[in-house]
């Protein structure tokens, strides 16, 4: 099983909709979640990150955590055909050593 | 401020060749990383580095991959020998260090591609 997962595996929204991406972890050894988006033929770049329970905002991006539940989601609202892109949701593990593992990713495409 | 390079942007290798992929981190970061992206696997974690110290070296990608950090600015990867399935995109990055809460900046990446 994948430490981190990350749903819906694709996404299609249209312009101006609200687009909400979920990923939990399995190892309860987790310290922080960040947020990467990743457009076609393009490197991660690092969206949003939340270390806390509770809410986070920039712009028209929210972040919610849960850390008893390992949950965190990412809102994305009136959305952009440029916010169609891959999500990357990352998990900090420490557990002896540390680790920084990658969801598999929420394709969002937003339909003009 | 350069960015995380990476040479070269594409490579095709013959099934069991040797492969050496290269990366520079952003100067001054600490931390660096080589990642390996397909669609069905996403982003998997092959070799991490702090202060050019191997932290983790990739459990299952242990018998044909090779990360080395030879100073704080270059560090390669080496694949050998390449088999088709390798074919993937491989990233590089790097972050600050310190405490365990770090953004990682990627490199553009190398399209390897194994025939």
């Amino acid at each position: 099983q994948q430490k981190v997962q990350q749903s819906p595996e694709s996404l299609i929204v249209p312009e101006g909709g609200m687009a909400s991406l979920n990923c939990t972890s399995s190892d309860r050894n987790v310290d922080y979640f960040w947020w990467y988006r990743q457009h076609s033929g393009k490197s991660p770049k690092m969206l949003m990150s939340i270390f806390s329970n509770g809410e986070k905002e920039e712009g028209r991006f929210t972040v919610h955590l849960n850390k008893a539940s390992l949950h965190t989601s990412l809102h994305i609202r009136d959305s952009q055909p440029s916010d169609s892109a891959l999500y990357l949701c990352a998990a900090s593990i420490t557990s002896g050593s540390w680790q920084l593992i990658f969801g598999s990713g929420t394709q969002l495409t937003v339909m003009p | 401020d350069a960015g995380v390079t990476q040479t070269p942007r594409h490579e095709v290798a013959e099934k069991g060749q040797t492969i050496i992929l290269k990366c520079e981190p952003v100067s001054g970061h600490n931390d660096l990383f080589w990642y390996r992206q397909t669609k069905i696997q996403g982003l998997e974690l092959l070799s991490y580095f702090r202060s050019k110290s191997l932290m983790e070296d990739g459990g299952a990608f242990k018998d044909r991959f090779k990360a080395e950090m030879l100073n704080s600015s270059f560090s390669t990867l080496k694949i050998q020998p390449t088999e088709p399935k390798d074919s993937a995109v491989y990233l590089c990055a790097s972050s600050t260090g310190g405490a365990s809460a770090e953004t990682l900046y990627f490199g553009s990446g190398t399209r390897l591609t194994v025939l």
